[in-house]
């Protein structure tokens, strides 16, 4: 069971809006620890999406977008596509454990 | 470009050692800080483990009294080895490299370990 919590599940029509939460606590995303979010395609490697909360590395598209607020952070796709289906993890740094953590995934369905 | 290259055995026997290196091309070790991360089938990432190029490591609290990684900067390579290994270890292993302002942004392509007899 992670430090960070993330929904299990969610899922949208093509072309519809979801959020994914990653929910941490006080030694983790509240502690100012900056959020990572990773895509990861079964059989692939994981890919980094957007690092320090909100910035998108080169390459990804502007549907995605991410944020940070307090203890939480949160994932958003915009105009989905069937090739977003995917996992989706939050990563960050947790004080208390001294470890980097990531969050327990979530699976997008696109629909 | 900075590529990963995991190595080592798919198979290991349980109470016995797994080791895999994982080699760096395209830029040098000796610099960034360098995670293993594993995910075992069905379940989760997890970050197990790495080595900051200021010569520190850090390790998972549950995992630390059987874990070691190292460098060896004239291979330009990262190590890991995980002793005493059960099933639950059967997973795949990816190293990545890490930074602060861009987390871990470049991951080898993972190789699957299996623990069993």
């Amino acid at each position: 069971q992670s430090v960070l919590t993330q929904p299990p599940s969610v899922s949208g029509a093509p072309g519809q809006r979801v959020t994914i939460s990653c929910t941490g606590s006080s030694s983790n995303i509240g502690a100012g620890h900056d959020v990572h979010w990773y895509q990861h395609l079964p059989g692939t490697a994981p890919k980094l999406l957007i690092s320090v909360n909100s910035n998108r590395p080169s390459g990804v598209p502007d549907r995605f977008s991410g944020s940070r607020s307090g203890t939480s952070a949160s994932l958003a796709i915009t105009g989905l596509q069937a090739e977003d289906e995917a996992d989706y993890y939050c990563q960050s740094y947790d004080s208390s454990l001294s470890s980097y953590v990531f969050g327990e995934g979530t699976k997008l369905t696109v629909l | 470009q900075v590529q990963l290259q995991e190595s080592g055995p798919g198979l290991v026997k349980p109470s016995e050692t797994l080791s895999l290196s994982c080699t760096v091309s395209g830029g040098s070790i000796s610099s960034y800080y360098w995670g293993w991360i594993r995910q075992p089938p069905g379940k989760g990432l997890d970050w197990i483990g790495g080595f900051s190029y200021g010569g520190s490591t850090n390790y998972l609290p549950s995992l630390k009294s059987r874990i070691t990684i190292s460098i060896a900067p004239s291979k330009n390579q990262l190590s890991l080895e995980l002793r005493s290994v059960t099933a639950a270890d059967t997973a795949v292993y990816w190293c990545a490299r890490y930074s602060t302002v861009d987390g871990f942004d470049i991951w080898g392509q993972g190789t699957m370990v299996t623990v069993s007899s």
